[in-house]
């Protein structure tokens, strides 16, 4: 079945770091791709997603690009605030309303 | 415009009791979808309605079943509490839950079976 691997946490990176999560997923069709976020006592927000193949999602300065040949979406952002620190989603929809999420990655950002 | 609206908060209860959760969509949304969130499974589907009918489950046991109203507010049962069903509990709504609509989730209910 379709699942989503990204990678163990936590991240751990001081203030105005280069950040890059690892996503990787797996198929049967042409699924949607999202990065979901969730900061401390609070449901998932969503980041930003991508629809099709060499789409890229960007917003807050976090972007990915949608990567059908390595089946990849990974997330990155340029310079990181210590208000990132959060726990990061990856996910895939191939159905209405059912989103297959990753296990989770917990970003821990320094000043 | 409210967010989607989950209650209780929290909820503490014994094995072997049952429990239900509630879920208020955003007004206008008709489609509510449940996610079961753990440390060890991570976030996992359990059911979707839209219009007061059940389009899509998970694999969870019997024991967790959900309902949808005429005004779209959702609630989830789970019978029969077993420690595994600590957990949080998201419910999400869309507005008729196509491919590519946006979901907003809840804060969750915290559920914890002692």
């Amino acid at each position: 079945g379709d699942s989503v691997t990204q990678m163990e946490g936590p991240v751990t990176l001081s203030e105005e770091a280069f950040l890059t999560i690892n996503c990787t997923y797996t198929a049967t069709g042409y699924p949607s791709l999202f990065w979901y976020v969730q900061y401390p006592g609070e449901g998932l927000q969503l980041l930003l997603k991508a629809t099709k193949a060499d789409d890229k999602g960007s917003n807050k300065g976090f972007e990915a690009t949608y990567r059908k040949e390595t089946t990849s979406f990974h997330l990155e952002k340029g310079s990181v605030q210590v208000s990132d620190s959060a726990v990061y989603f990856c996910a895939l929809r191939e159905s209405a309303d059912k989103l297959i999420f990753g296990t989770g990655t917990r970003l821990q950002v320094f000043p | 415009k409210a967010g989607v609206t989950q209650t209780p908060r929290y909820l503490i209860k014994t094995r072997g009791q049952q429990v239900t959760l509630s879920c208020s969509p955003i007004s206008g949304h008709r489609s509510v979808s449940w996610y079961q969130q753990t440390p060890g499974q991570g976030l996992q589907f359990l059911f979707e309605y839209f219009s007061e009918t059940q389009r899509n489950k998970g694999n969870f046991p019997g024991r967790f079943s959900g309902r949808q109203f005429s005004n779209s507010r959702s609630e989830m049962n789970v019978s029969t509490l077993e420690l595994g069903d600590s957990a949080l509990y998201l419910c999400a709504s869309s507005y008729s839950g196509q491919l590519n609509e946006k979901l907003f989730f809840g804060s969750g209910t915290q559920l914890s079976v002692l």
